[in-house]
């Protein structure tokens, strides 16, 4: 089973646009944590935000935004007023620490943000 | 702003041969990783490494794979003999932390092409 589901695989928005990309995760751990990565066309991984299972507080941080519902086990990222520079491959990520506190990250299979200027 | 830095950006081989893939992490990070994505797939976890020593490894993490930071600076992932499955973007991460809450910060990965 998929730990981290991401069911849009592509979207595309008119630049201006705001855009919500899905994040749905699985996990039997009641602490845990969430991760959103953007990989632009260069190719690197870069950091975009870590969320607690403990704080469902929703952050915003300029234009992105991120709101983390554990009824439904979700944490979705918007973008407001996009940009072309935000084109991207988003992914979401899950960690969940054992007992020796291994956390490995567990990414979904990301989200092709297009945006047409 | 420190950054992981991997080297080579590409590295292309002949099927069977051996590559060695080079990293140097965040210099105050203790815990190093490498994942890797095989072309428009999601990115896998491979190996984490902590004090000299392999932390926790996948099962895609088979005997042809090693990880060694030979000095104080390098990581590396050793392919023994490449297959062309695996061909893949290679990404190495460092984190300060090994909790769970650590952040996993990585580097631009290498593109392995086996022939």
């Amino acid at each position: 089973a998929q730990k981290v589901t991401q069911a849009q695989t592509e979207i595309s928005v008119v630049e201006k646009e705001d855009v919500t990309l899905d994040c749905v995760y699985e996990t039997r751990d009641t602490t845990y944590y969430l991760f959103w990565y953007k990989q632009p066309p260069s190719g690197e991984l870069v950091f975009l935000i870590r969320r607690n299972s403990f704080d469902e507080q929703n952050e915003i941080s300029g234009r992105y935004s991120w709101n983390f519902q554990k009824s439904t086990s979700s944490f979705n990222f918007t973008i407001t007023a996009s940009q072309v520079v935000d084109s991207a491959v988003y992914f979401c990520a899950l960690s969940e620490p054992d007992q020796t506190g291994a956390n490995n990250l567990f990414f979904g299979t990301g989200t092709r943000l297009t945006v047409i200027p | 702003e420190p950054e992981v830095t991997q080297t080579p950006s590409h590295q292309v081989t002949q099927m069977g041969q051996e590559v060695i893939l080079r990293c140097v992490p965040i210099s105050n990070h203790l815990y190093f990783y490498w994942y890797r994505q095989i072309l428009g797939q999601k990115v896998e976890f491979l190996v984490s490494f902590y004090n000299n020593e392999i932390s926790e490894k996948s099962e895609i993490f088979d005997d042809q794979f090693s990880v060694e930071r030979p000095d104080g600076s390098n990581f590396t992932l050793k392919i023994r003999s490449t297959k062309l499955e695996d061909s893949a973007m290679y990404f190495c991460a460092s984190s300060r932390t090994r909790t769970g809450a650590n952040i996993q910060y990585f580097g631009a990965g290498t593109r392995l092409s086996v022939l």
